[in-house]
């Protein structure tokens, strides 16, 4: 298995505070994800980044944020945590463009 | 909206038999990747096919991919108890080389 870890691994916040999530790999690989996943809309990319400090938006960024300042770690912040954000959320690494991505075990997320 | 959509949404066969499930997306694209989930893990990557690539096979997977009519089928024959899961399909985009965009996936169920 890729050397992915997702932490925590299960969180319950309350609504209006700030939640981060991280990833961490050690496959030096170049890009990482994060998606989150709800029953009936499969895995929803959220923020990706395709090298140190450089991140962009997915197709559901709003009320996310995300830092990558070294190789392995990829953090994502919920600024404001709101009950439309419980999900599980998954990190993905690729090694290039292109290529297949590895998944990380989730982050199941309950905003209470 | 996604830019993969599976069919159907789920799929129950008998160990033994195969199971079809398709996928469509809407752009031109790079490649378009298949995708294992079981239940409570993380995704895990089956096959990759290029857009120059008509017909890959893997084991007891077979994935075709039609380009004009942007669309794609994952056949597993002989299936088994441990084929139960949800699977997905990817894509990365022409020019898009780190946004992997997900389908909703199809849960295939397996009848001992």
């Amino acid at each position: 298995d890729a050397g992915i870890t997702q932490s925590p691994r299960h969180k319950v916040t309350e609504t209006g505070t700030p939640v981060t999530l991280r990833c961490h790999q050690t496959e030096n690989h170049r890009y990482m994800y994060w998606y989150r996943q709800d029953p009936g809309h499969g895995l929803r990319l959220i923020h990706y980044s395709y090298g140190v400090k450089d991140t962009d938006k997915g197709e559901v960024s709003d009320g996310y944020s995300v830092s990558r300042s070294k190789t392995e770690d990829f953090l994502l912040t919920l600024e404001s945590a709101t009950s439309s954000q419980t999900s599980v959320y998954f990190c993905a690494i690729s090694e290039s463009g292109f290529a297949e991505a590895f998944f990380g075990q989730g982050t199941r997320l309950t905003v209470v | 909206s996604q830019q993969g959509e599976e069919d159907p949404q789920a799929l129950s066969i008998q160990e033994g038999e195969n199971a079809t499930m398709n996928c469509s997306y809407k752009t031109s694209i790079n490649n378009l990747q298949w995708y294992r989930q079981n239940s409570g893990r993380g995704l895990v990557h089956l096959i990759l096919i290029r857009s120059n690539e008509r017909e890959k096979h893997s084991g007891r997977l077979r994935v075709t991919l039609d380009t004009s009519k942007k669309s794609s089928s994952l056949l597993i024959t002989a299936s088994r108890a441990a084929d139960t899961a949800s699977y997905f399909c990817a894509t990365f985009e022409v020019g898009n080389d780190y946004k992997l965009s997900f389908g909703a996936g199809t849960t295939v169920t397996v009848r001992a």
